[in-house]
């Protein structure tokens, strides 16, 4: 079945560093959404992209959507020790409803 | 809007005792899903049910787990003939509708001694 592959496992920067984590399919997505999971914590929702080449902003963190449809990638400018945690990419599975997961970056930021 | 609630938050049981688990979504949402999450790995779908109809089980997931979802509203996932395998968090999470952000719980972490 279809599955989405992320880049890097591990990430660990510099504070102030910028930090960037890819996923990637071999089919098309409808639609990617990406989470956030503090240590300790559970994943939370951070945006969900739905049209070829589109990019959403969220302060320092920007999200791409391939023109294809078949990769994603955010970008966090200047880390900050706040931003430690696993980032998950997740679609749906073409016609199934189910999200499935990627296995996630986990990014440290020394200070 | 209290969140997605999960209880217990952490249960240890020997092997081979049954287990079950609860979560209560957000009120209004009518999609419930139940995932499992092992260290260092992202979640991995179980089930999901569209208000009481289960709509999707994993092919991974064995028979001895099920879940339940009666009336739409709570959901429960019991795991039968507990084995060291199964220990992990199983994490809930509801949505409003199809396609939409999932909210998870805090999820039960499972320790099968």
């Amino acid at each position: 079945g279809q599955q989405v592959m992320q880049i890097p496992q591990y990430q660990h920067v510099q504070e102030g560093e910028d930090f960037t984590t890819y996923c990637n399919s071999s089919t098309t997505l409808s639609n990617i959404q990406w989470y956030k999971q503090r240590p300790g914590g559970h994943p939370v929702f951070l945006i969900q992209l739905v049209k070829s080449g589109e990019v959403k902003k969220q302060k320092r963190l920007t999200f791409q959507f391939g023109e294809a449809k078949k990769n994603s990638s955010l970008h966090i400018t200047a880390t900050q020790t706040t931003d430690v945690g696993t980032y998950f990419c997740a679609s749906d599975q073409g016609g199934s409803e189910k999200l499935v997961f990627g296995k996630g970056t986990k990014l440290t930021v020394n200070p | 809007d209290t969140g997605v609630s999960q209880n217990p938050r952490h249960k240890i049981t020997k092997r081979g005792q049954n287990v079950t688990f609860r979560c209560d979504p957000i009120s209004e949402h009518n999609r419930l899903y139940w995932y499992r999450q092992t260290l260092g790995q992202g979640p991995e779908f179980l089930t999901y049910f569209q208000n009481e109809a289960q709509l999707e089980k994993s092919r991974l997931l064995s028979d001895r787990f099920s879940a339940e979802r009666p009336k739409g509203s709570f959901s429960t996932l019991e795991i039968q003939r507990t084995e060291q395998g199964d220990s992990a968090m199983y994490l809930c999470a509801s949505s409003l509708q199809i396609n939409e952000k999932l909210f998870f719980g805090s999820g039960t972490q499972l320790s099968v001694l």
